[in-house]
């Protein structure tokens, strides 16, 4: 299993510029999340979803858009990118049988 | 709303010595799980050691225990033997149990530093 893939590793992006983070699970996990981590800081929740077509939103939602159409892929999706979005995103995954949450590598957006 | 606070931002021990790295928290809920991250310069969150708050016995990982009082609402973990490896931010995080599973709240984190 690869886990939870995240793409792409870094990325640069101008003010008002648009892009889709990737993620996905090969661990026919229902449940899906996407954080980001601000430096210094722990990471807080920006969306989550408990299965394919159902989304929510976490602690700092605003500025961003998920879609959930299959179990595997979660994408996260900037638009009219921001300076304040500059930070590291992680997607993560757990099980209906779990609370554990498997991260994956993680994405450093800079927006300048 | 669960908060959860990291008082200490960095710590440094020598290698093979023990450390203890502080965190609290707060909130109305009585059932939850509490959790310690570690996050290597790699940037890969690896779950260290996860406690069940309705459990008394507090959690053991190999060189990992934690101290768990849930009425101060106290977490600590103790890494015993620290190893160079260990160098890392480590992070603090709780989870409300709603239904079938929940989202975590983390602390700042702390950045611990072996020396050899």
């Amino acid at each position: 299993n690869a886990g939870v893939t995240q793409t792409p590793k870094f990325r640069i992006l101008k003010i008002g510029q648009s892009m889709t983070l990737q993620c996905a699970q090969d661990m026919n996990h229902n449940y899906m999340y996407w954080y980001r981590q601000d430096p210094g800081m722990g990471l807080k929740l920006i969306y989550y979803s408990v299965g394919a077509g159902i989304t929510d939103k976490g602690e700092v939602p605003n500025g961003y858009n998920v879609s959930r159409s299959t179990t595997e892929d979660f994408p996260l999706r900037l638009e009219l990118a921001a300076p304040s979005q500059t930070s590291v995103y992680f997607c993560a995954s757990s099980g209906d049988d779990s609370y554990e949450q498997y991260f994956g590598p993680g994405t450093r957006l800079t927006v300048t | 709303a669960q908060t959860v606070t990291q008082s200490q931002p960095e710590m440094s021990v020598q290698e093979a010595e023990t450390v203890t790295l502080s965190c609290t928290y707060d909130t109305s809920e009585s059932n939850y799980y509490l959790f310690w991250y570690k996050q290597p310069p790699s940037r890969q969150m690896i779950l260290v050691i996860r406690q069940e708050a309705y459990k008394q016995q507090n959690a053991t990982e190999n060189r990992f225990s934690v101290n768990f009082q849930k009425a101060a609402k106290s977490f600590s973990l103790k890494i015993s033997d620290s190893q160079l490896g260990d160098t890392a931010m480590y992070f603090c995080a709780f989870m409300k149990l709603t239904g079938a599973n929940s989202k975590l709240t983390f602390g700042k984190g702390i950045t611990l530093s072996v020396r050899p």
